[in-house]
């Protein structure tokens, strides 16, 4: 079936230092995939998306980019600040009413 | 405004007990979900409806029973409680296919059973 895998947490970090988070996926046809973040107390807020092979989603300063030959969808950030501490889930969609989520990766950024 | 909301946030009840957390979305979505995060961030999605039509329900006691009286409204109750029930529990609406079902998320419900 569908899955996604993210790289384990947590990731900690100084402020400004350059973020990745892995994500790979198995899936059936060819899926929308999306990254998602959850603020200490909050729920889950979309942070981008990318719909097509190749695309790009960037939103605040990260960015994923949809690598169907990989079948990646990897996290990036050029400079980290202490309020990207949270934890990111990376998700995809086949078209259907469900969106697998993979288990999420906890970063905290120290100042 | 917001989006999608959930009541309570907070509910501590003892074993045995049976609980309602209602949500409600002003986005005009056609879908809503419940899903249950446990300690470890893990996220599991419980039921879907579509419309108010049932369509997502995952291996789930069926102590859990989702209600959904309007497409803007979807209500889930719990008898018996265990305390394994014990999560944080949220609401989420999406829109269709045009959007990849982008999911919406309420603040969510820590459901704590003691």
């Amino acid at each position: 079936g569908d899955s996604v895998t993210q790289m384990e947490g947590p990731v900690t970090l100084s402020e400004e230092a350059f973020l990745t988070i892995n994500c790979t996926y198995t899936a059936t046809g060819y899926p929308s995939l999306f990254w998602y973040v959850q603020y200490p107390g909050e729920g889950l807020q979309l942070l981008l998306k990318a719909t097509k092979a190749d695309d790009k989603g960037s939103n605040k300063g990260f960015e994923a980019t949809y690598r169907k030959e990989t079948t990646s969808f990897h996290l990036e950030k050029g400079s980290v600040q202490v309020s990207d501490s949270a934890v990111y889930f990376c998700a995809l969609n086949t078209g259907g009413f469900k969106t697998i989520f993979g288990a999420g990766t906890r970063l905290f950024v120290k100042a | 405004d917001t989006a999608v909301s959930q009541t309570p946030k907070y509910l501590v009840t003892q074993m045995g007990n049976d609980k309602s957390i209602k949500c409600e979305q002003n986005l005009g979505h056609d879908t809503m979900y419940w899903y249950k995060q446990d300690s470890k961030k893990f996220l599991k999605i419980m039921f879907s409806y579509n419309n108010k039509e049932l369509i997502i329900n995952e291996t789930v006691p069926n102590r859990f029973s989702p209600k959904s009286p309007d497409k803007a409204h979807l209500n889930l109750h719990i008898n018996s409680l265990e305390l394994g029930d014990s999560a944080v529990y949220f609401c989420a609406s999406s829109q269709g296919r045009t959007f990849a079902y982008e999911q919406y998320f309420g603040p969510g419900t820590r459901l704590t059973v003691t």
